[in-house]
Formats: C-alpha cells, structure tokens, sequence
C-alpha cells in the first residue's frame, strides 16, 4: 500500500554541521511533499514543502532535494543548531494536488540531536 | 493569535465510556484533520474534512467519528473507547486558498483507555 518511511530513525550531528535527513516514497503519482519539525510537547509545525516540478526548493537554512527517479526526499538543514533539536517528519499527499488535499500521509520520523 | 487549540489536553478514560475531544480553530480554515501519534509509527491520520458537512476517512477511522458542522469546530468522538486508542492525538487545520498543504497542528490530546 502507500507509504512514506524514513531510512534512519535516529541522527546525531555536531551543532555547526550540516544535517541530512532521508524519505522514501511508495506513491508516485504524489505531487506534493511537506517536511515538518515536532519538538518535544509539541504539535507538529510546517518547515517546507514541494511540488513534484520541482527538485530543489530552499528556506531558511533548510533545503528540500527531491528525486522522483527513486522516490527518495531529503531534507538538508544547514549549521545544525541546537534548536534544531527534534523529530522530522515527511508527509506526501497520494492524490495529485489541485484543489483539494485528501489524505496526507506521514513517515515514522527521524529523532536529529544536536551536540553541543 | 492563530492557533488550533484540543480539549483536553490529557484524559483517563475506561473502556466503553463515549468521549469528545474537542478541536477548534481561528483561522477560518477549510480542511481539517484529526491524527494519531503512536511510538514508530508517525502520525497516522483518522478523518479529515475538506469543509462543512464534508468529511472523509483517513488510514485509520475504526472505532472514530467526526462531525463538521461549522467551519472552525471538528469534534473527534469515540463511542466505546477500547484501550488500543490509547494514544496521542493531534487535529490540525489548512487553508485551501494556500496553494498547498501547510497544516496547523494543535498542542494534542493525550488519551489513556483503561
């Protein structure tokens, strides 16, 4: 069935580098791809997104790669502070996006420390 | 302030007593979505709604219902709440004029069924 997964359920980085987290995706008629950051006690809160015409989008010291040869989205965050502290998750909506959004599915999450 | 806001935060239930976990938003918001965080397993969402009177089932809808019936409530109800609905629970919101999906998500509720 669709699915998105993470291939490292933990990560550890030193504050000041960069920091790399991975997703794969089963549905590839998705076209929309979300990243969130949930810190401890909290709801999920939005970082970026991207659509599938897309295969780099940039923020604020974040960066989305997406690769739809192999299903694959990561998301770069650069300077690794410890604020960054926390578990990511990559969401995809399965419907090719127009006016509606349907159903988003969520990967297991990646839990990223930072050390000081 | 912009936010989605759950009640209650936490709650101890036993098995078969009918609960409400109410969800709010003040964003004017037309899509809203209940999920639920289990440890390995992400969020797994259990309903959504695209607006008023409108909604669907998720991944994992058994043993939940919702209603829409104003655009800023979407109240989550387990009628005989067993003790694998124990979990936390998040609603968020999302507006279909963004272009996108960025959902708001609340602070959650923590549910235990006894």
């Amino acid at each position: 069935g669709e699915s998105v997964g993470l291939h490292l359920p933990t990560l550890s980085v030193q504050e000041g580098d960069n920091s790399i987290i991975n997703c794969a995706y089963s549905n590839s008629a998705s076209d929309y791809f979300i990243w969130y950051k949930q810190e401890s006690g909290k709801g999920p809160q939005f970082i970026i997104d991207i659509r599938s015409n897309m295969d780099k989008r940039q923020g604020q010291r974040v960066t989305v790669l997406l690769n739809k040869t192999v299903k694959h989205l990561s998301l770069q965050i650069a300077a690794t502070q410890p604020g960054d502290s926390a578990v990511y998750f990559c969401a995809e909506n399965p419907r090719p996006l127009k006016t509606s959004y349907d159903k988003v599915i969520f990967g297991p999450g990646t839990s990223l420390s930072v050390i000081p | 302030e912009a936010q989605v806001t759950q009640n209650p935060r936490y709650l101890i239930t036993v098995t078969g007593k009918k609960l409400t976990v109410t969800c709010s938003q003040n964003m004017n918001h037309e899509y809203m979505s209940w999920y639920r965080q289990d440890p390995g397993l992400g969020l797994r969402q259990i309903y959504y709604s695209m607006n008023v009177e409108v909604t669907d089932k998720g991944d994992v809808p058994e043993g939940y219902k919702v209603s829409r019936k104003e655009k800023r409530n979407f109240p989550l109800i387990l009628e005989s709440p067993s003790p694998n609905q124990t979990s936390l629970y998040f609603c968020a919101s999302s507006s279909r004029t963004s272009g996108g999906n960025e959902q708001f998500f609340g602070p959650g509720t923590r549910l235990t069924v006894l």
